[in-house]
């Protein structure tokens, strides 16, 4: 089951608000990613989590706060945002050590008002 | 100089047809090859991981020219269902993050 699941699917919040993407997989995958992705334009990775430990932090503004729970679990917290962080907001896991696939949830497209 | 090159099409063919793309990557030390089909307003899904001997899935085969520094995706007797957009992906040795390409625009027409 290559199986990644992403709430909520749809979100629309104003530039006060504060709220929290969610991620899971059940793969017993070790790496899980945060990435934005602009329409006609390729993901761009925004953070990284490896063995629930934060490796990579694209230089991303910290009105986007990511949390690990445990393994399986991955949130982004969003706060003050801006109408241009409007995007689809996709995560992903891959299968450290061994594997560097990465399978990828349906996306949360989220838009800032 | 960007990581990974690839034509953004878009790529227009008849059902039935093939069709092939290239993609092209700067740095010597990437290790591992990819190839992500993306539909419209939908998560980014892998097609075929790209091994070095190059590797074929059904229509499709994949093939990595590490001296040239590129890879390529062929899609044989296209269907209307291929229509999509194809990211030519990859990551360097020690690191699990994946550069993408701009992804190449496909639509099969009847």
């Amino acid at each position: 089951d290559t199986e990644v699941t992403q709430t909520p699917k749809h979100l629309v919040m104003g530039m006060t608000n504060k709220k929290s993407l969610k991620c899971e997989q059940h793969m017993g995958h070790r790496a899980m990613y945060w990435y934005k992705q602009k329409a006609k334009k390729p993901p761009e990775l925004m953070f990284v989590y490896s063995y629930e430990k934060l490796s990579i932090n694209e230089s991303v503004p910290s009105r986007f706060s990511p949390e690990c729970p445990n393994s399986s679990l991955l949130n982004l917290h969003l706060h003050a945002l801006q109408p241009e962080d409007s995007a689809l907001y996709l995560c992903a896991s891959s299968g450290l050590p061994h594997s560097y696939e990465q399978y990828f949830g349906p996306g949360t497209r989220l838009t800032v008002t | 100089r960007k990581e990974v090159e690839q034509d953004p099409g878009p790529f227009n063919v008849p059902e039935g047809a093939t069709v092939a793309f290239n993609c092209t990557y700067s740095n010597s030390a990437s290790q591992s090859f990819f190839w992500y089909r993306q539909d419209c307003r939908k998560e980014p899904k892998l097609l075929m991981s790209v091994y070095s001997s190059g590797n074929e899935d059904g229509r499709f085969t994949a093939q990595l020219n590490r001296a040239s520094q590129y890879i390529s995706l062929l899609i044989r007797d296209s269907k209307l269902s291929d229509s999509a957009t194809y990211l030519c992906v990859l990551n360097q040795a020690g690191a699990n993050n994946l550069f993408f390409g701009t992804g190449t625009r496909l639509t099969v027409i009847p």
